[in-house]
């Protein structure tokens, strides 16, 4: 069953602060985070697994709460670089992922 | 260090053609991907390949078939192909194992007319 995000979209002035949320009805190995650019492929930012364990890029944070199957992303200070349509990808069993409907964010100057 | 690539970058075919794509994987990466992405939607899994056989499937049709060669490489087969075919195809390739991060490929445009 396909993850639900929130919001759908955001828009911030450069310099501030977002999160985005992604919650699965289904128990979870792991979370990943995606950005994805108009026209582009996704591009891996984060992955979070059961346990604790979490591999990334140092300049992005994230959250996984196992007990509730949610997960959460903090983009601190952003930058114009950060727009794009952030996409969670949920893993339930054999590396498969299902990818949420996306959360548009768009950062202006 | 090449990342994923994918050919080709745009397609135009008519209803009831047939369709290859073809993928190679980032370096050292032996499990391969296809994913479907709508405009405006997520990537939904077709299926993944792992040691030359088919490990996943998503909830694809069988006119969706795949293969992947010994050297990792991986082609997306669609056969019959319908107006909602149209789609970005991305392929994701990751190193053995599970949870691991999947990296794409820039996806080739299907336009099916």
């Amino acid at each position: 069953q396909q993850p639900v995000q929130s919001p759908q979209a955001v828009i911030l002035r450069e310099g501030e602060d977002a999160v985005i949320n992604c919650s699965s009805s289904k128990a979870l190995y792991s979370v990943h985070w995606y950005r994805q650019k108009h026209g582009e492929a996704p591009i891996f930012l984060m992955i979070l697994l059961k346990g604790g364990e979490q591999k990334g890029h140092d300049k992005i944070s994230a959250s996984f709460n196992e007990k509730k199957q949610q997960s959460s992303l903090y983009l601190t200070a952003s930058q114009l670089s950060y727009s794009g349509t952030y996409f969670c990808g949920t893993e339930t069993s054999g590396s498969r992922l299902t990818f949420g409907e996306g959360t548009q964010l768009t950062v202006n100057p | 260090d090449a990342g994923v690539t994918q050919s080709p970058t745009h397609l135009i075919k008519t209803r009831g053609q047939q369709v290859t794509l073809r993928c190679s994987p980032k370096s050292g990466h032996d499990t391969v991907s296809w994913y479907q992405q709508a405009l405006g939607q997520g990537p939904q899994f077709i299926f993944q390949y792992y040691e030359e056989e088919e490990r996943q499937r998503g909830n694809f049709p069988d006119r969706f078939s795949g293969h992947q060669f010994p050297n990792y490489s991986s082609e997306l087969n669609v056969n019959a192909l319908l107006l909602g075919d149209s789609a970005l195809y991305l392929c994701a390739s990751s190193p053995t194992g599970t949870y691991n991060e999947q990296f794409f490929g820039p996806g080739t445009r299907l336009t099916v007319l």
